[in-house]
């Protein structure tokens, strides 16, 4: 039981570049959520998943599209990469029942110069 | 829409005394949950414990316990004898009605022996 699996471990991107976070985990969770940590700003939600087929965004979804093709899988998309998007990112997933605590991936450091 | 404010960025506690690090919330849903996460240096993210509004007691797992108080919309968690490995980074986070969950900004704690 690998948990929640995240790739890249570190990325370093132009501006303007494209690229896909990857996030997969096996414990049929319905749940999963796409998180950043930016330093003295904790972690902020980017889009979330209730299930196969349905996402929807959190409180920072610009410059990002996530998609929910299979339960196990919830890809982050950076569309055009800008410094901005610097940051660690966290993938986590949940069932549905409680106490509903999230799992978390170790995480993707991503640099854009 | 949902808030979480952890108002300490910084903690200092003296080994095997206790800790209170607060949080408080702001919501109108009658349904949610609150829970706090640890992040050591190393980064992963931890599940500590979890509080369901209508819980009516006070959550508890082991030394950890959330001082819930619903009317003044507060979630603090309180770390009993603390010891040098609880040194780390804290999180509040809630979930409202669904599954959408956001965190407040964090709490770095120093435990000093």
């Amino acid at each position: 039981n690998a948990g929640v699996t995240q790739t890249p471990k570190f990325q370093v991107l132009k501006t303007g570049q494209s690229m896909t976070l990857q996030c997969a985990q096996d414990m049929n969770h319905e749940y999963m959520s796409w998180y950043r940590q930016d330093p003295g700003m904790g972690l902020r939600l980017i889009h979330y998943s209730v299930g196969a087929g349905i996402t929807d965004q959190g409180e920072v979804p610009n410059g990002y599209n996530v998609s929910r093709s299979t339960t196990e899988d919830f890809p982050l998309r950076l569309l055009s990469a800008a410094p901005s998007q610097t940051s660690v990112y966290f993938c986590a997933s949940s069932s549905r029942g409680t106490p509903y605590e999230q799992y978390f991936g170790p995480g993707t450091r991503l640099t854009v110069t | 829409a949902q808030k979480i404010t952890q108002t300490q960025p910084g903690m200092f506690v003296q080994e095997k005394e206790a800790v209170t690090l607060d949080c408080t919330y702001d919501t109108s849903d009658q349904s949610y949950g609150l829970f706090w996460y640890k992040q050591p240096s190393s980064g992963e993210m931890i599940f500590l414990i979890y509080q369901g509004s209508y819980d009516e007691q006070n959550a508890t797992e082991g030394r950890y316990s959330l001082n819930f108080q619903k009317a003044r919309k507060s979630a603090n968690l309180v770390i009993s004898a603390s010891q040098l490995g609880d040194s780390a980074m804290y999180f509040c986070a809630m979930r409202e009605g669904g599954f959408k969950t956001i965190f407040g900004a964090g709490t770095r704690l120093f435990v000093k022996a």
